[in-house]
């Protein structure tokens, strides 16, 4: 079992380029949550999807992210045009139904730079 | 809107000391506490909380509930070096609504 898979570790990109963010889940889990991690700053929830369905997105800001969990392939976080803003620590977290009552396991994140 | 807040910020203690994390929260629909520590990278999980008054224990650390409070603390004793990191406590509803957590140093 490999674990939940984030790729890739680090990403630069310019301003108002795209990012595009992958997160296998673990094996058998049909849950994925993405969280933001700012510089010095706790977790901050973004998306809950299941496949092909966003549960709650209270977390999402409301313009230039968007998230998807397709029946086939990884979950992809996707923000357009880029700002500085933007630059943090995204965590996938993925769990196998909900509400669990293991909490969920992480991935390594993704590092996105913004130059 | 769901809050969780963590205390102290920051801490530095020499090792061999005794520390307790805080962790106080507000989430609707709680179902469970969980405490996460973060090294350099994701965070990986320590405890989730359920029962209040039951406390849990893994080596050195560990941890309870309080329901009515609506708080929770994190024990770590005969701290090591190893034990740096940031810990993080989350309130678990249908999400994770993580604190800021607290910046344990421990120093030689």
């Amino acid at each position: 079992n490999a674990g939940v898979m984030q790729n890739p570790r680090h990403l630069v990109r310019r301003r108002g380029q795209e990012a595009r963010l992958r997160c296998s889940p673990m094996k058998g889990h049909s849950h994925v949550y993405w969280y933001r991690q700012l510089p010095e700053e706790g977790l901050k929830f973004m998306v809950y999807l299941q496949k092909e369905n966003i549960i709650d997105e209270s977390g999402m800001p409301k313009e230039r992210f968007s998230a998807e969990f397709p029946k086939e392939g990884p979950s992809i976080l996707r923000i357009q045009q880029v700002v500085r803003g933007d630059s943090a620590a995204y965590f996938c977290a993925s769990s196998p139904n909900a509400p669990s009552n293991y909490g969920y396991t992480f991935g390594s994140g993704t590092r996105l730079t913004v130059v | 809107e769901d809050k969780v807040v963590q205390s102290p910020l920051s801490l530095v203690v020499h090792e061999g000391d005794t520390v307790t994390l805080n962790c106080s929260y507000e989430v609707t629909n709680f179902r469970s506490l969980l405490w996460y520590k973060q090294e350099k990278k994701a965070p990986t999980f320590l405890f989730m909380l359920t029962s209040s008054g039951i406390e849990k224990k893994s080596g050195r650390l560990s941890s309870i509930l309080d329901k009515k409070e609506l708080s929770s603390i994190l024990n770590i004793t005969a701290t090591q070096t190893g034990d740096s990191a940031i810990y993080l406590c989350a309130g678990f509803n249908e999400k994770l609504t993580f604190g800021t957590g607290t910046r344990l140093t421990i120093i030689p």
